[in-house]
């Protein structure tokens, strides 16, 4: 059974800071995405990685995997408190598409 | 472009009722995912249909059903409602092929009293 682990499950970080959050899955699987959830509203799509080493930026946040560790990271470079929500990592496999396996979801709490 | 939509948005409702839920996707797209939202069991996958055909399945109990229409929208019904049942219901829209990214739409908040 796929499942998927983040950790932290809590970042209180100062405004100017660097951190990383890590995402966990126990089984090979074909693709990791990133999600952004802001509190009572839906999911954003951050970045979508499809395979090994892929590396992808989107102003202060770089997510990237490894997929022979069976990890994925996403950094936050100098938080700043528009960042402020909880982070899902999620995967899913080919013969299961679009059956997105979620982590726990890091909440991230950015201090001015 | 128009997003995804769900109605209701929110929606009160008493144990051991049922209750149907509306998705639809992006104009286009052939794949609806369902998926329950609770803060003790996280994100959970509920059922894919593609093409009025269900795809994929999660662990949910028979209670728990779906369809899709011919112009892709989705319904989800729940049967027999219990407390437990209560969560935030999210849809996801998908092209189907090539499938590298779901779009999410804002949610059904569903409360069983």
């Amino acid at each position: 059974e796929l499942k998927v682990e983040q950790n932290p499950l809590f970042l209180s970080m100062q405004e100017g800071k660097n951190y990383t959050i890590y995402c966990n899955y126990s089984t090979t699987s074909d693709r990791l995405y990133w999600y952004r959830q802001d509190p009572g509203k839906s999911l954003e799509s951050l970045f979508v990685l499809l395979s090994n080493g892929a590396v992808k930026q989107e102003g202060r946040l770089m997510a990237s995997l490894d997929t022979k560790a069976r990890l994925s990271t996403l950094h936050i470079t100098a938080a700043v408190h528009d960042l402020s929500a909880t982070y899902f990592c999620a995967v899913d496999r080919y013969g299961a598409t679009n059956k997105l396996i979620f982590g726990t979801g890091t909440l991230l709490a950015v201090q001015p | 472009k128009a997003g995804v939509t769900q109605t209701p948005r929110y929606l009160i409702k008493t144990r051991g009722q049922q209750v149907t839920l509306s998705c639809s996707p992006i104009s286009g797209h052939r794949s609806v995912s369902w998926y329950q939202q609770t803060p003790g069991q996280g994100l959970q996958f509920l059922f894919e249909y593609f093409s009025e055909t269900q795809r994929n399945k999660g662990n949910f109990p028979g209670r728990f059903s779906g369809r899709q229409f011919s112009n892709s929208r989705s319904e989800m019904n729940v049967s027999t409602l219990e407390l437990g049942d209560s969560a935030l219901y999210l849809c996801a829209s998908s092209p189907g092929i090539p499938t590298y990214e779901q779009y999410f739409g804002p949610g059904t908040r569903l409360t069983v009293t």
